[in-house]
């Protein structure tokens, strides 16, 4: 059981390009959600998904893309990446419910530079 | 958005001392968690409180949801090395769900020797 794995662990572009953010969990979870860790500001979220086929915006969407084809992936798309992207990222998963099992659990991040 | 305002923004205790940090709001919550990040790794949850007036320990943590519904806090007592890093406060609102958790601005937390 690997949890929550990310990659990759580092990346670094240049203005303008594209790249994908891969997420996978291997719990079965229904929920995933992508994150953004800056200085200073903590976690904020970018995108979830309930369930495959459906994904929604969260508080900071704008210049990213996903999609939940599967229960297990959910990867985050920079169409044109800008300097104002570069940050941590984060994908965590959980299952509906309000006990302690049903929390989200969070993968290793990947840190992510653009030039 | 939804804010946490968590603090303090860092503290730098000696070994053994008992540490206190604590997160508000001016919404309210129906949940309460704590997480712990370490250096190049992503949150681990600490501990969880669903009910106001809850108290749970794991541990030397202990944490408490306030009766207004509206803050938490976490002890550490007897602090150790291993305890630095950062440690988030994280809401899910009312009507909300678990994956779409507000957050703290963190607690950076080092312990001298």
């Amino acid at each position: 059981n690997a949890g929550v794995t990310q990659t990759p662990k580092f990346q670094v572009l240049k203005t303008g390009q594209s790249m994908t953010l891969q997420c996978a969990q291997d719990m079965n979870h229904e929920y995933m959600s992508w994150y953004r860790q800056d200085p200073g500001m903590g976690l904020r979220l970018i995108h979830y998904s309930v369930g495959a086929g459906i994904t929604d915006q969260g508080e900071v969407p704008n210049g990213y893309n996903v999609s939940r084809s599967t229960t297990e992936d959910f990867p985050l798309r920079l169409l044109s990446a800008a300097p104002s992207q570069t940050s941590v990222y984060f994908c965590a998963s959980s299952n509906p419910g309000t006990s302690v099992t049903d929390t989200q659990y969070f993968g290793p991040g990947t840190r992510l530079t653009v030039l | 958005g939804q804010q946490l305002n968590q603090s303090p923004q860092s503290m730098f205790i000696q070994e053994g001392e008992d540490v206190s940090m604590n997160c508000t709001s001016s919404s309210i919550f129906n949940t309460w968690l704590w997480y712990k990040q370490d250096p190049g790794e992503g949150p681990v949850l600490l501990i969880a409180l669903y009910k106001a007036g809850e108290l749970t320990s794991n541990g030397r943590l202990t944490a408490q949801f306030g009766i207004t519904r509206k803050d938490s806090f976490l002890n550490i007592s007897a602090s150790i090395p291993s305890d630095v890093g950062i440690y988030f406060c994280a809401g899910q609102l009312v009507g909300g769900s678990n994956y779409k958790l507000t957050f703290g601005k963190g607690t950076l937390l080092t312990v001298n020797p």
